[in-house]
């Protein structure tokens, strides 16, 4: 059974960095076909996307947020971190992180992160 | 402002049939790129409904339905059920000059009257 699950902060100042890891299970990071994505939805509104990772290692970036992000992986441990700089109110959002193979399939559970001084 | 455009909400009677939209440009959906459906249950994590444009993972009852054609997409849900409640989102990979992005649907909320 493929499970993804989300930890990190539930509060962050504005101007911290967030970082958020997503763990993964039923599946490896190095898999050619798989890899996994951060998405995120502010209370209320629609769906993000932010950053993916492949198993090669490749990177792709949300062009609107690209400078704040940052993706790695650690494939022995089975997880995908993110880190988004600068965090501002309006980056308040459920934060989840998805298996990539061409759709999100599945979706870890979320975790709410609220920014606020 | 989302990139692929979603009616705000439906609705429908227990039984009927509904259609949801979702419009793209000649960057997304008219670039030849997939189109896929989620469902958000309230509360709830967003869940695969439709993938590639038509097909459906295994435990997705075939009342749900999907189809593309020239920059749009659609979903269509016969048989309408009080547990089809929830969220719908589009989604699909847009790519113009100033970057490449996978790109939502605003999101449409269907009431089951």
């Amino acid at each position: 059974q493929v499970t993804l699950k989300e930890s990190g902060p539930v509060l962050v100042k504005p101007t911290e960095t967030l970082t958020l890891t997503c763990t993964v299970s039923g599946f490896s990071l190095s898999n050619a076909r798989m890899g996994v994505s951060w998405i995120r939805q502010p209370p209320g509104k629609a769906l993000e996307w932010l950053a993916h990772i492949f198993s090669n290692d490749e990177k792709s970036y949300s062009t609107s947020l690209k400078s704040r992000l940052t993706i790695s992986k650690d494939t022995s441990k089975s997880q995908v971190v993110l880190t988004m700089t600068n965090m501002d109110p309006v980056d308040t959002a459920t934060y989840y992180c998805a298996r990539n193979g061409g759709w999100f399939d599945p979706w870890g559970q979320g975790t709410l992160v609220t920014v606020s001084s | 402002q989302s990139v692929l455009t979603q009616p705000p909400s439906v609705s429908g009677a227990p039984g009927q049939r509904v259609t949801i939209s979702c419009t793209g440009s000649s960057s997304n959906i008219g670039a030849g790129y997939d189109v896929h459906w989620y469902q958000q249950l309230p509360g709830t994590a967003p869940k695969l409904l439709i993938y590639g444009n038509s097909n459906r993972p295994s435990g997705v009852p075939d009342r749900f339905s999907g189809s593309k054609s020239g920059t749009s997409a659609s979903l269509a849900i016969t048989g309408l059920q009080a547990e089809d409640e929830a969220d719908y989102y589009c989604q699909s990979y847009d790519s113009s000059l100033s970057g490449s992005n996978v790109v939502f649907g605003g999101g449409t909320k269907l009431t089951v009257l």
